[in-house]
Formats: structure tokens, C-alpha cells, sequence
């Protein structure tokens, strides 16, 4: 079946510094992927689309500036977090899908923690 | 805007018996997706099942079923004969036919208790 790796699955900054998180789709062209972020015992809020090629399509709220999205290929994207601060500590989530979600299904990467002290 | 709304944040059943986990959403589409994952400890979201609005059988999976009533916006899923390896997080998700991102519930934590 489809896999997504993500990588690392934990990781602790320092405040103030830039932590990239890599989300791959091992066995399928990932045309769309997604990064959410779960809060401790809460929903996983998305964050951006992003599709290969093209800039990342961010929701409401989340600053584009702070969480740079890059898909470069169809099978990796990357979120770095730049100048975290304690308050972007949080569990982050990928996904992926190759096409239309609906019909070929969403496949999650296994999560990131981080932490920023 | 879609919501999904989880009322019940934690649950437990023993193994063997059956449980059901509700949900309910608010869209003003017709023609839409919902979803069921488990994001069991290893925190892996993992797709349990999916109904599309347009189907009026409801959708089963060996041991899960879902109970899905369009008009009262309801979606439940029914896991019968519960494992030890049932107990994870619940998550109900919402998708709008055409859209590609999920709208997610806020989780209900299943314990299944031996």
C-alpha cells in the first residue's frame, strides 16, 4: 500500500532557530500533499495545500512567512518552521494523495513532534 | 464553512461488544465525502471508512459500519466484536465533492477494555 515517511518524528529547537520537517511519498506520486497541526488531545487543523510545482495554498490564520511550505517533487514536500517560538510546539502531521483525495485516498505520514525551548 | 462535530470526547466498551462513536456535521452542499480514521498510539491516521453522500447504503467494512442519515447530518460508525487493537483516537472528516482537503471532528478517544 502507499506509504508516507515523514521525518524526523521528533525534534527539539531552540527558540529563535528554523526547523525543516520532510514528508515523503514512498511508492506513489504525490501530487497534493497537506500539513496539519494537532494540539494536545484536539483536531488536526490544516494548515496549507500544497501541490508540486506550485506555491502552497495556506488557511486562514496560518502566516505563510513563518511556515514555509516547498513541494519540489512529486514525491517530497517540506514545512520548515522559521524562528519558532515555544508556542509553535505542536505535533505536526503530512498527507498525501495522489490526485483527486476522494478517489485515490489520503495517506498520513506517521507525525512530527516538536518541541521549541 | 463545514463543521464537524464530535459530542462524545471519550469512550470505552469491552471486548467483544459492540460500540458507536457519532458524529454530526453542518454543510450546505449535497454532494460531499465523510470519513472515519484512527490514529491509534503510534499517532498514524489510518482510513477506517468512507461513505459518499450521494450513496444511500450505508458503508461497511468488515467489523465497522456506519450509520449515515443525510437529512439529520449524522454519521456514526458502529465497530462491532471490539479488539484491544480498536483502542486509538476517532476522528469523523468531512470533504466537499471537488475539494481536495479534509475537515476534521474533534476525536473520540475508544479504550477497549479486556
Amino acid at each position: 500500500g502507499a506509504v508516507v515517511s515523514q521525518h524526523p518524528s521528533r525534534v527539539i529547537c531552540k527558540s529563535g532557530t528554523s526547523v525543516k520537517i520532510e514528508c515523503r511519498s514512498l511508492d506513489f506520486q504525490a501530487t497534493t500533499m497537506f500539513w496539519y497541526r494537532q494540539f494536545p488531545k484536539q483536531s488536526l487543523m490544516l494548515m496549507a495545500t500544497s501541490n508540486e510545482g506550485s506555491k502552497a495554498t495556506y488557511e486562514q490564520g496560518v502566516e505563510k512567512d513563518k511556515f514555509l511550505i516547498n513541494h519540489a517533487s512529486l514525491t517530497l514536500s517540506t514545512l520548515t518552521v522559521t524562528s519558532a517560538h515555544p508556542e509553535d510546539s505542536s505535533f505536526y502531521i503530512c498527507s498525501a494523495t495522489t490526485g483527486s483525495g476522494a478517489n485515490y485516498g489520503y495517506t498520513f505520514g506517521s507525525g512530527t513532534r516538536l518541541t521549541v525551548v | 464553512a463545514q463543521t464537524v462535530t464530535q459530542s462524545q470526547p471519550e469512550m470505552s466498551v469491552q471486548e467483544a461488544e459492540t460500540v458507536t462513536l457519532s458524529c454530526t456535521y453542518d454543510t450546505s452542499e449535497n454532494n460531499y465525502y465523510l470519513f472515519w480514521y484512527k490514529q491509534p498510539p503510534s499517532r498514524q491516521m489510518i482510513l477506517v471508512i468512507r461513505q459518499e453522500a450521494y450513496k444511500q447504503q450505508n458503508a461497511t467494512e468488515n467489523r465497522f459500519s456506519v450509520n449515515f442519515q443525510k437529512a439529520a447530518k449524522s454519521f456514526s460508525l458502529k465497530i462491532s466484536d471490539s479488539q484491544l487493537g480498536d483502542t486509538a483516537m476517532y476522528f469523523c472528516a468531512f470533504m466537499k465533492l471537488g475539494a481536495n482537503n479534509l475537515f476534521f471532528g474533534t476525536g473520540t478517544r475508544l479504550t477497549v477494555i479486556p
